[in-house]
C-alpha cells in the first residue's frame, strides 16, 4: 500500500526557515497532487498548500510547497517562522486505487 | 459561508453500530465530492471514505471496508456514515470534509464528532 512518510517532529527558532518532508513509498509522488494541512490543538485541519505548491487565499507567502522527483518527496517550507506556526502538519495525496492517503504528521515546535 | 456540522457520535460497545451525519450549508452540496476523515486520540489523520457528488462512486480505506457505508442525500444537503461492527480501534474524532478541484483538496472541514468504542 502507498504510504507517505513524514518526520515525527521538527523544531526551529522564530524568524528561521524550516522544511518538512513527505516521502512517497512507491511510484512517483509527482503523479498526483500533494496537499499540506495545518492542525492546531483542538481544531480541525486547515489547508496551507494544495496542488503541490498553491496557497489558498489568506495563507501567507511564508508557506511554500515543492516536489522533488529525484527523492520522490514533497516538501513544505515555512520561512520567517512565527510562534503561531507551531502546529501539526500533514501531507496528503492519493494511491493507485484513488484512496486518499495522509502522512503520519509532523509536530512543528517554534522555540 | 461554508459550514459542515457533524453529529451522531457517542459511546458504543464493540460490535455495535452508529450512524454519523454531516449537515452542509453555504454551498451547492450536490456539486462536490465529500469525505469522512478520522483522528484517533493523540494520533494522525486517517482518511475513511469518499462519495462522489451524485453518489455514483464511493471508496473506502481498507481498515473500514465491509463495515462502514458512506451515503448522501443531496436534497437534504447531508452526508452520512453508517458504521457497523465497531471495534475499539475505530475510536476517533470523525470529520466530514469537502473536496475541491482537480486535486480534491479538503478545503472545508467540520468541527468533528467523537466516537468512542468501549465496553
Amino acid at each position: 500500500n502507498f504510504m507517505l512518510t513524514q518526520p515525527h517532529s521538527v523544531s526551529e527558532s522564530p524568524g528561521k526557515t524550516v522544511t518538512i518532508s513527505c516521502t512517497g513509498s512507491s511510484g512517483s509522488i509527482a503523479s498526483n497532487y500533494v496537499q499540506w494541512y495545518q492542525q492546531r490543538p483542538g481544531s480541525a485541519p486547515t489547508t496551507v498548500i494544495y496542488e503541490d505548491n498553491q496557497r489558498p487565499s489568506g495563507v501567507p507567502d511564508r508557506f511554500s510547497g515543492s516536489i522533488d522527483s529525484s527523492s520522490n518527496s514533497a516538501s513544505l517550507t515555512i520561512s520567517g517562522l512565527k510562534t503561531e506556526d507551531e502546529a501539526d502538519y500533514y501531507c496528503q495525496s492519493y494511491d493507485s486505487s484513488n484512496q486518499r492517503v495522509f502522512g503520519g504528521g509532523t509536530k512543528l515546535t517554534v522555540l | 459561508q461554508v459550514q459542515l456540522v457533524e453529529s451522531g457520535g457517542g459511546l458504543v460497545k464493540p460490535g455495535g453500530s452508529l450512524r454519523l451525519s454531516c449537515a452542509a450549508s453555504g454551498f451547492t452540496f450536490s456539486d462536490y465530492y465529500m469525505s469522512w476523515i478520522r483522528q484517533a486520540p493523540g494520533k494522525g489523520l486517517e482518511w475513511v471514505s469518499y462519495i462522489s457528488s451524485s453518489s455514483s462512486y464511493t471508496n473506502y480505506a481498507d481498515s473500514v471496508k465491509g463495515r462502514f457505508t458512506i451515503s448522501r442525500d443531496n436534497a437534504k444537503n447531508s452526508l452520512y456514515l453508517q458504521m457497523n461492527s465497531l471495534r475499539a480501534e475505530d475510536t476517533a474524532v470523525y470529520y466530514c470534509a469537502r473536496e475541491e478541484g482537480p486535486s480534491g483538496v479538503f478545503d472545508y472541514w467540520g468541527q468533528g464528532t467523537l466516537v468512542t468504542v468501549s465496553s
